[in-house]
This record gives structure tokens, sequence and C-alpha cells, in this order.
């Protein structure tokens, strides 16, 4: 079936750096990826959404130049969370998309900024 | 602005018991309802519901869409502890974008 691989699991990091995480989709081609963001207790809610070879669609509310997103191939996306600071610490899902449906996640990352 | 809300938030239950979760949406463009199990990481993918009133399941889980109300309803029959988990629901629309909803919080006790 389909797989998509997202790395790191888990990262902490220092307050003012940044962080890459990456999603890979190993077995198909991911016309659309979704990067969504988890609160403690909380729903998915969805940052922004990227199709290869063009700019992503933020959500309200989620700063671009803050959480960067480079969807560079139809295997490949990143997200980029820069300056990061301990409020940003959360865990961080893609969920990519390909044609004829259907729904692939990541395995998720959780972010500690300390 | 697109909608999920899910009933009840959370819910504790002995094992054996049937449990019925319910998700209500409001989604523009609407193409599919699915459902997902979280534990402790990545939501694990159950159902996706297109079709209004065609039961689909699996083991003991099954799950059934109204289009008509705006409805799904999860249901987990003969429940075991391995079933604690938070069950998302989820409105896919316009370009395949998903709505979440809060979740439901299941506890099965021995």
């Amino acid at each position: 079936g389909a797989v998509v691989s997202q790395h790191p699991s888990r990262v902490i990091c220092k307050s003012g750096t940044s962080v890459k995480i990456e999603c890979r989709s190993l077995d198909f081609q991911a016309t659309t990826m979704f990067w969504y963001r988890q609160f403690p207790k909380q729903s998915l809610m969805l940052m922004a959404t990227s199709n290869e070879g063009s700019k992503a669609t933020y959500e309200q509310g989620v700063e671009k130049d803050k959480f960067l997103i480079n969807h560079a191939s139809l295997t490949l996306s990143t997200l980029t969370v820069t300056s990061a600071h301990p409020e940003d610490s959360s865990f961080y899902i893609c969920s990519a998309t390909r044609q004829g449906g259907g729904y692939t996640f990541g395995s998720g990352t959780r972010l500690t900024v300390v | 602005e697109d909608k999920v809300v899910q009933s009840p938030l959370s819910l504790v239950v002995h094992e054996g018991d049937t449990v019925t979760l319910n998700c209500s949406y409001e989604v523009t463009n609407f193409r599919s309802l699915l459902w997902y199990k979280q534990e402790k990481k990545a939501p694990t993918f159950l159902f996706m519901l297109t079709s209004s009133g065609i039961e689909k399941k699996s083991g003991r889980l099954s799950s059934i869409l109204d289009k008509k109300e705006l409805f799904s309803i999860l249901n987990i029959t003969a429940t075991q502890t391995g079933d604690s988990a938070v069950y998302l629901c989820a409105g896919g629309g316009s370009n395949y974008k998903l709505t979440f909803g809060k979740g439901t919080l299941l506890t099965v006790n021995p």
C-alpha cells in the first residue's frame, strides 16, 4: 500500500533555531501534500496545502514566513519551522493524496522547542 | 468555514460494550467522510464514506453516512481494551482538504 515516510519522528531544538521536517512518498506520486499541526488533546489543524512545483496555500492564521513549505518533487515535501519558539512545540504531520483519491499520513514529528 | 463536530468528546465503557460515535459535518463541496483511530502517533485509517446509506464494515467496526442529514456514525461492537484511542472524523471537501473534528476519546476498561 501507499506509504509516506516522515522524518524525524522526534526533535528537540533550542529556541531561535530552525527545524526541517521531511515527508517522502515511497511508492506513489503525491500530487498534493497537506501539513497539519496537533497540540495536546486537540484535533489536527490544517496548516497549509502544497502542490508539486507551486507555492503552498496557507490557512488563515498560519505565518508563511515562519513555516516554509517546499514541494519540489512529486515524492518529497518539506516543512521548515524557522526561528522556532516554545509555543511552536507540537505534533506535525503530513498527509499526501494521489490520483484516484485516498489520503496517506506520515507517522508524524513531535517537535519540542526548549 | 467548514466544520466537523464529534460527540461525545469522551466515553468510558467496559469491555464487551457496544459504542456509537457521532459526527456531523458542514463541508463545502463535500466529497467524503473519513474515520481515523489515533493512539500515540499518526492517525490510522478506518473508513472512507462517499455514498449515503451504505454501511462499511471491518471486523467489529462499522460506519454509515447520511448525506441528507450531514451525519455519520461509527459503531464498535464487543469493545476491547485495545480499542481505547481517540477516534477522529474528517470531512473532505474542496481541493481534497480535510477538516477534522476534535475527536472522541474512548476508554475501554477491562
